[in-house]
């Protein structure tokens, strides 16, 4: 069974600074990764995916995220936040070939102070 | 460009009282999925639909009934609303692995 963690529930950074947002995963079999963002109020959107080929993605408003298989990761990072980055952030997991029902992370609440 | 619509996007319940939460898509999407969020829980699945005339059981099923009506819609039936029931509940749907496309939320309060 596939299961995803996002180590951090919440992550305070200064506007400008850089950021990473970690979650790991645990499958036996290979993954399509994904990372969410909510923005207050509203459902989640895609930030990007990760289905195969290069391991280095990147997504909308300067995210990009690495996945690692040998480390089973997928952090998320932007090398500059803006006060607009403030949001929940998810990470989820998927089986091709299995169930392909994607399994949240808890989430990571970003707050960028001006 | 509607993408995935759920009606209401707030209601209050008596404990005891049903009501359904509508869903519909106009994305031609084959799956569609209830989840609810909780503040710390993250989404838990609730209910999905891998294809019309198909509903299967999630994380949290237990007080919930889902019907797959047609291609478009997929909706969830809470018979006798509870408090623990009080939540943000969100409808998606996507295309088997890929991504998946959320609705704004429906935030439900049972009292």
């Amino acid at each position: 069974a596939q299961s995803v963690t996002q180590l951090d529930s919440q992550v305070p950074v200064f506007e400008e600074a850089p950021v990473e947002l970690r979650c790991n995963y645990s499958s036996s079999v290979s993954v399509y990764l994904f990372w969410y963002v909510q923005y207050p109020n509203q459902g989640l959107q895609l930030l990007l995916k990760y289905l195969s080929g290069s391991t280095l993605v990147k997504g909308i408003n300067g995210f990009e995220a690495e996945f690692n298989k040998s480390q089973t990761s997928f952090h998320l990072r932007k090398p500059s936040v803006h006060i607009s980055d403030t949001a929940e952030y998810f990470c989820a997991v998927s089986e091709p070939g299995g169930s392909y029902i994607p399994t949240f992370g808890r989430g990571t609440s970003l707050i960028v102070h001006p | 460009n509607a993408g995935v619509t759920q009606t209401p996007k707030f209601q209050v319940l008596k404990t005891g009282q049903s009501m359904t939460l509508q869903c519909a898509q106009d994305m031609n999407h084959n799956s569609m999925y209830w989840y609810r969020q909780d503040p710390g829980m993250g989404l838990r699945l609730i209910y999905y639909s891998a294809s019309e005339g198909t509903t299967d059981k999630g994380e949290v099923p237990n007080g919930y009934n889902v019907s797959r009506l047609n291609k478009r819609e997929f909706s969830l039936r809470l018979e006798s609303a509870a408090p623990s029931q009080t939540s943000v509940y969100f409808c998606a749907s996507g295309r088997q692995g890929n991504t998946i496309y959320f609705g704004e939320g429906s935030w439900l309060t049972v009292v």
